[in-house]
């Protein structure tokens, strides 16, 4: 869905490096929300936020950070980047007053 | 955890219609199913969602049994791009907020 667009869409990095992910959105809704997936496996969430000063953790949030900077920008930080990060990570947004999610394209991410 | 089991694939000649059960037992009363498709690594599309009635949109069916305790997404006519991940969504309680979980979903193949 072009409203929400995350960048960059491939990344490879190394161990320990510190890598940012960012998604933003033009569909105006108050409700974001990140999560991986791993081969074969469904959505597990990761972070969720639904205003500019909410942050809530989701199942896995260890070794990620978010930020929610404005209504329409939700970042997702790996502070130190570890082999096992290595998934296809989603944003999505939520409308409070519809329930509906509508996801980005995934950012693909490689530690080595 | 998600709160819906769905089996993990299903196959479905191309013209037919394919049937996708998903059973959410523990459902409370006030909360809504929500279907969404993955098709590829791409982000997952919503489908439809209800509550207790059954529900028709241009994409899918939705029949969701007396007692909510399971519903069954219908593609009518299904067609080779039909062939995706699709997932039952409840939303889960955490922290006085109700989040969507997704389980691993049923990978249906649509065959010629």
């Amino acid at each position: 869905d072009a409203d929400v667009t995350q960048t960059p869409r491939n990344r490879i990095t190394k161990t320990g490096k510190r890598i940012m992910l960012e998604c933003s959105q033009t569909k105006g809704h108050d409700r974001m929300y990140w999560y991986r997936q791993d081969p074969g496996l469904g959505l597990r969430l990761i972070y969720y936020s639904f205003d500019v000063k909410d942050i809530n953790k989701g199942e896995i949030s260890d070794g990620y950070s978010v930020s929610r900077q404005a209504q329409a920008k939700f970042s997702l930080s790996l502070e130190s980047a570890i082999p096992n990060q290595t998934a296809l990570y989603f944003c999505a947004t939520e409308s409070s007053s519809s329930d509906t999610q509508y996801f980005g394209p995934g950012t693909r991410l490689t530690v080595l | 955890d998600a709160k819906t089991t769905q089996p993990t694939s299903m196959d479905c000649a191309e013209g037919r219609a394919a049937n996708l059960p998903c059973n959410h037992s523990t459902i409370s009363g006030n909360e809504y199913v929500y279907w969404y498709r993955q098709i590829h690594s791409q982000g997952p599309q919503y489908i439809i969602h209800g509550l207790k009635n059954n529900e028709t949109n241009e994409m899918a069916s939705l029949i969701i049994t007396e007692d909510r305790k399971s519903s069954t997404l219908i593609l009518p006519h299904a067609t080779l791009r039909d062939t995706a991940v699709y997932y039952c969504i409840v939303r889960v309680a955490s922290g006085g907020s109700y989040i969507p979980t997704f389980g691993r979903g049923t990978s249906l193949i649509v065959h010629p």
